[in-house]
């Protein structure tokens, strides 16, 4: 059964700290990692990874997939108590015949404070 | 550029009721997801259609689950009859493409409560 992992499962920090957001998975015909923030509503896409070793970045947030020991990190450096969210891993199988296309962690529940 | 939309944003039912969601694709968007999110299981895949026909439904709770694409602009979700442990917030969600080269973008959920 396709698998995807997330540690920890909560977080607290204080504001400039930097975290890193884990995410493991098992799942066979890999074919994308991908990472999202919920706030109050619906989660909003961060990063779409498909190879190893390439760093995405967007502002303070970037994200590294290792697809040789099926693990991806989302960093974020100067937190901000808008980061504070829900993150979300979620990986791509299409290929799989009766099986989901996309199987989402638990996630992460970051908080920033003051 | 309107996004995903669904609706009703909350909603209290007794259990027994039917209960219907809806939901309105970003217009070009090939894909549709349903989602169903609780703390215990996170976000599990429900169905998805591409270009309006169901492709995967293995993640249907049960019969009494069911989701309609009649047209490329609108689906329902329906639960019929509804009980208390499908209290949840159902998200839909579409794409342009697979999930595995585009994003999907998500609507903000429906909030359902089963009394």
């Amino acid at each position: 059964e396709d698998k995807v992992v997330q540690s920890p499962l909560s977080l607290v920090v204080h504001e400039g700290d930097t975290v890193t957001l884990n995410c493991s998975y098992e799942v066979t015909n890999f074919r994308s990692l991908l990472w999202y923030k919920q706030e109050k509503k619906a989660p909003t896409f961060l990063f779409m990874l498909t190879s190893s070793g390439i760093e995405k970045k967007s502002g303070r947030l970037s994200s590294i997939l290792d697809k040789k020991e099926l693990f991806s990190i989302l960093n974020i450096t100067a937190t901000q108590t808008g980061d504070s969210a829900v993150y979300l891993c979620a990986v791509g199988n299409p290929l799989r015949s009766g099986n989901t296309p996309l199987v989402f962690g638990k996630g992460t529940r970051l908080s920033v404070i003051a | 550029d309107a996004g995903v939309i669904q609706s009703p944003r909350h909603e209290v039912t007794e259990m027994g009721q039917e209960v219907t969601l809806r939901c309105k694709p970003i217009s070009g968007h090939d894909y549709l997801f349903w989602y169903r999110q609780t703390m215990m299981r996170g976000l599990e895949l429900l169905i998805y259609f591409n270009n309006n026909v169901p492709i995967d439904d293995s993640g249907m709770p049960e019969d009494r689950f069911s989701a309609k694409m009649p047209n490329a602009s609108f689906s329902t979700l329906k639960i019929q009859p509804s009980e208390p442990r499908d209290s949840a917030v159902y998200f839909c969600a579409s794409s342009p493409t697979g999930v595995w080269s585009q994003p999907q973008h998500f609507g903000d959920g429906t909030r359902l409560s089963i009394l």
